[in-house]
């Protein structure tokens, strides 16, 4: 079983529609969990991150943690076709080693 | 500000060659990180570094794989007898802290191809 699990997908969704984006992890000594946004031939962006369990928001977009299911969301409110891009959920133990751990990425395409 | 820069932007080697990856981290940034991502899936840690010494090294999937950062800035990723297996894109990423957190700021990476 890997680490962290991401459905790659692709989705794809009109604009406007609210996307569900979520990653599953194994290893309960993970304790930050970040959303990072990969654009076509371009490196990973940090969208958000939280520590341990809750929800996150900025702008259109809220980040969840749930840590008894080992479950972590990422949602878009009113998706633009600019949010057109790969989603790529990460997490990090504390302390350590500062690697990332990235789940396979989800390919979203916004449909004017 | 200046980004986190990757050169070459794309390398093209045959089996067996020597290849070379640099990456100039953000100015002040201590820690610097190297991923390989291949189609289809998310970066794969290879190897950290807090200053000039490797700091985890657990990421690189063999010894035809070696990295350096001698004065604790610029980074080189050496790949020997490269393998066709080793074509990805290989991402660099550095890092400061953010609040509680380390944030890592990635360049464009490497477009690796071994014919």
């Amino acid at each position: 079983q890997k680490e962290v699990e991401q459905d790659p997908g692709p989705l794809s969704v009109p604009e406007g529609a609210i996307v569900s984006l979520n990653c599953t992890y194994s290893n309960s000594a993970f304790q930050y969990f970040m959303w990072y946004r990969q654009y076509s031939r371009k490196g990973p962006e940090l969208l958000m991150y939280t520590y341990s369990s809750g929800n996150k928001e900025d702008g259109r977009f809220t980040a969840q943690v749930d840590k008894s299911s080992k479950y972590i969301s990422l949602f878009i409110r009113d998706s633009q076709p600019s949010d057109s891009a790969t989603y790529l959920c990460a997490i990090r133990t504390q302390g350590g080693s500062e690697k990332l751990v990235f789940g396979k990425g989800t390919k979203l395409t916004v449909n004017p | 500000g200046a980004g986190v820069s990757q050169t070459p932007s794309n390398k093209v080697t045959e089996k067996g060659k020597y290849v070379e990856l640099r990456c100039d981290p953000i100015s002040g940034h201590t820690a610097l990180y190297w991923y390989r991502q291949s189609l289809g899936q998310g970066p794969e840690f290879l190897i950290y570094f807090q200053g000039t010494g490797a700091a985890d090294d657990s990421g690189l999937p063999n010894d035809r794989f070696f990295a350096v950062r001698p004065e604790g800035s610029v980074s080189t990723l050496k790949i020997q007898r490269t393998e066709r297996g080793d074509s990805a894109v290989y991402l660099c990423a550095s890092s400061f802290m953010q609040g509680s957190l380390e944030t890592q700021y990635f360049g464009p990476g490497t477009r690796l191809l071994v014919l």
